[in-house]
């Protein structure tokens, strides 16, 4: 299986900086068809995993323009600028190039 | 607004089985490939099993083939997962999820909490 390591795995940050959480892949996820299949997804306290990210840099509907996500190959980033109190929760990295789609470890984002 | 809404959890000994439903309300569930996902605390975010729009491609994890099997009710506009020889490794919050392209789910249910314990 892919194997999904993010860091770091906790990050305290500051209302209004910015912050980032690396994710790497033990394989690259680009796929033949030239599509890399790396997701992020946010879940809170209590929610379910809601997605914000997908195929590596594309943005949800709805989710604000202070996330984004960039990388390729197996080195992945998912950066948050000018933090707000509601972006605390758990963020996750999951790659769907290879069976079975496999998540990162999760990092926990609270406010300092 | 699109949902979810997962049913059929709770506790169980282990050995025993149990079917928890998925059913989606506003959007046709047929139309999509769906999944079975869970969480525990320890383990994290792990992958079940996925089933394409008519049913007829399904795929397991190797940690629940054999024992779990996905299905959907087109009919019905619902998705099922039958689970035996349940074991306390199994023990897990299981969410229903809609699978648009390549596991990037893109609608999560609210998860249903499966305690496999003697």
């Amino acid at each position: 299986d892919v194997v999904m390591t993010q860091s770091p795995l906790s990050l305290p940050v500051t209302l209004g900086q910015s912050a980032s959480i690396s994710c790497t892949s033990s394989r690259s996820l680009e796929h033949s068809n030239g599509n890399t299949y790396l997701t992020w997804f946010h879940q809170r306290p209590g929610q379910s995993p809601r997605r914000l990210i997908y195929k590596v840099s594309n943005r949800d509907y709805g989710v604000p323009d202070r996330f984004s996500g960039s990388g390729s190959g197996t080195d992945f980033t998912l950066r948050i600028s000018r933090v707000e109190a509601e972006d605390v929760g758990v963020y996750y990295c999951m790659q769907g190039t290879q069976w079975p789609p496999t998540f990162g470890q999760g990092t926990k984002v609270e406010i300092k | 607004e699109v949902h979810l809404v997962e049913s059929g959890g709770g506790l169980v000994q282990p050995g025993g089985s149990l079917r928890l439903l998925c059913t989606a309300s506003r959007f046709t569930l047929s139309e999509s490939w769906m999944a079975w996902v869970r969480q525990t605390p320890g383990k994290g975010l792990e992958w079940v099993a996925n089933i394409n729009p008519d049913g007829s491609s399904v795929y397991h994890a190797d940690s629940v083939r054999g024992r779990f099997t996905i299905s959907r009710d087109n009919a019905k506009n619902s998705l099922s997962l039958q689970m035996n020889g349940l074991r306390v490794e199994d023990t897990s919050v299981y969410y229903c999820a809609r699978d648009p392209d390549f596991a990037a789910i893109d609608l999560w249910g609210q998860g249903t909490k499966v305690t496999v314990s003697s």
